[in-house]
């Protein structure tokens, strides 16, 4: 089995300040993670995603995630937040030894004060 | 490239009429997603597809709900009968071959069944 949690329904940072968006995920196999950001009345759009090598990777609109394999995590962050960033992020697993099944976690909502 | 397309983008009925969403994923892409998202229950994994043929079903609701893939290019979801119970909006995504590969979503059919 696999499962994703996503520990906060909810982020609130002030502008210009750094942002962290936790997730934590289990599974049996190597993970393939992913970061997706939904803005309202749209689809799911990704973010970024983790493969294998460096633990950190960067993606779209400067968010960027840290693997952390011990602590089974990836969180999402961002140095300087802005107005803009304020949407539902959903973190996701999929496992080379789960037929592509892809979980998703049940989303924080990131709002960004100016 | 297009994206994921579907139709209808809303969908207003009567309890107890049938429903059907389609749904067009991305040319090349081998694997096929349906979702609901709901206030409540977040975002549900219903049902995917690989190369057309039904990987998982484990997450129909119940026997009202079918999808179908007759070809690469096009997928169905019908709910028949409808309940108030099933108004959600529904996603479909696709993705490439590769359980490392995000998936792309389309824009969602906001179903309300009155």
């Amino acid at each position: 089995a696999q499962s994703v949690a996503q520990p906060e329904d909810q982020v609130n940072v002030a502008e210009g300040n750094p942002l962290t968006v936790k997730c934590t995920y289990s599974v049996s196999g190597n993970p393939y993670l992913f970061w997706y950001v939904q803005y309202p009345n749209r689809g799911l759009q990704f973010l970024l995603k983790y493969i294998t090598g460096d633990n950190l990777v960067k993606g779209s609109y400067g968010f960027e995630a840290e693997f952390n394999k011990s602590q089974t995590s990836f969180h999402l962050k961002k140095p300087s937040a802005l107005v803009s960033d304020s949407a539902l992020y959903f973190c996701a697993v999929r496992v080379n030894t789960n037929a592509g099944k892809s979980t998703f976690g049940d989303g924080t909502t990131l709002t960004v004060k100016p | 490239d297009a994206g994921v397309i579907q139709s209808p983008r809303h969908e207003v009925t009567e309890m107890g009429q049938e429903v059907t969403l389609r749904c067009k994923p991305i040319s090349g892409h081998d694997y096929l997603f349906w979702y609901r998202q709901t206030m409540m229950r977040g975002l549900e994994l219903l049902i995917y597809f690989n190369n057309n043929v039904p990987i998982d079903d484990s997450g129909m609701p119940e026997d009202r709900f079918s999808a179908k893939m007759p070809n690469a290019s096009f997928s169905t979801l019908k709910i028949q009968p409808s309940e108030p119970r099933d108004s959600a909006v529904y996603f479909c995504a696709s993705s490439r071959d590769s359980y490392n590969s995000p998936l792309h979503f389309g824009n969602g059919t906001r179903l309300t069944v009155t």
